[in-house]
């Protein structure tokens, strides 16, 4: 079936660790996208590709960095540098521009720094 | 960023009533999408309205893309226990550069058996 899978649903860091969350979609999007949920915070905009090989910082880009050497894929790295890195990650992806607004989104992976 | 202001907060409704949220924006939007999120799992698409004016229903579900393209309103009838969860809506407007939406805070609302 297509869809959106990210991994791992749970992730436990160290304090001073980068870790990466996956994200991997085979519906042929062409954008995609990373949020960062916290309670009562909505959905903030970590950072987006809109094609292969380019990407954009979001609201709070801070702290993350990401690679989009694939269409299908689209991982974030939490690095040691973000300060409060405790929060439910979600990935999305869209189609183009010209063919609809409609962003469908992954389970999450929930990261906790022990 | 921009941010869509999303009222109510929190709902706590008896089960079998009717629900009613909505979002408003200071600019104007060309769709509006509406999410329903379970307990940690990823956002669900329930709706998207395409024009301004436009009424959608999918199920007991019901929404409305206003007139002045800067608010829009879902409406659940006959509220049950799995209708529990959070309510996002989303906008977005198309052109140049627009690759993104922009998220309301969402809804969080509870059903009472």
């Amino acid at each position: 079936d297509g869809g959106i899978t990210q991994s791992p649903k749970y992730l436990f860091r160290k304090e001073g660790q980068n870790v990466t969350l996956s994200c991997e979609q085979n519906l042929n999007h062409d954008a995609m996208y990373w949020y960062r949920q916290d309670p009562g915070q909505g959905l903030r905009l970590i950072y987006y590709s809109q094609i292969v090989n380019d990407f954009q910082k979001g609201d709070i880009a801070e702290g993350y960095s990401v690679s989009r050497e694939k269409k299908e894929s689209f991982p974030l790295t939490v690095t040691s540098a973000q300060k409060n890195p405790t929060a439910f990650y979600l990935c999305a992806s869209k189609v183009t521009e010209s063919l609809g607004a409609e962003a469908f989104f992954g389970q999450g992976t929930r990261l906790t720094v022990v | 960023g921009q941010q869509l202001n999303q009222s109510p907060q929190s709902m706590f409704i008896q089960e079998g009533e009717d629900v009613s949220m909505n979002c408003t924006s200071s600019s104007i939007f060309n769709t509006w999408l509406w999410y329903k999120q379970d307990p940690g799992e990823g956002p669900v698409l329930l709706i998207a309205l395409y024009k301004a004016g436009e009424l959608t229903s999918n199920g007991r579900l019901t929404a409305q893309f206003g007139i002045t393209r800067k608010d829009s309103f879902l409406n659940i009838s006959a509220s049950i226990p799995s209708d529990v969860g959070i309510y996002f809506c989303a906008g977005h407007l198309s052109g140049a550069g627009s690759y993104q939406l922009t998220f309301g805070k969402g809804t969080k609302l509870s059903v009472i058996p």
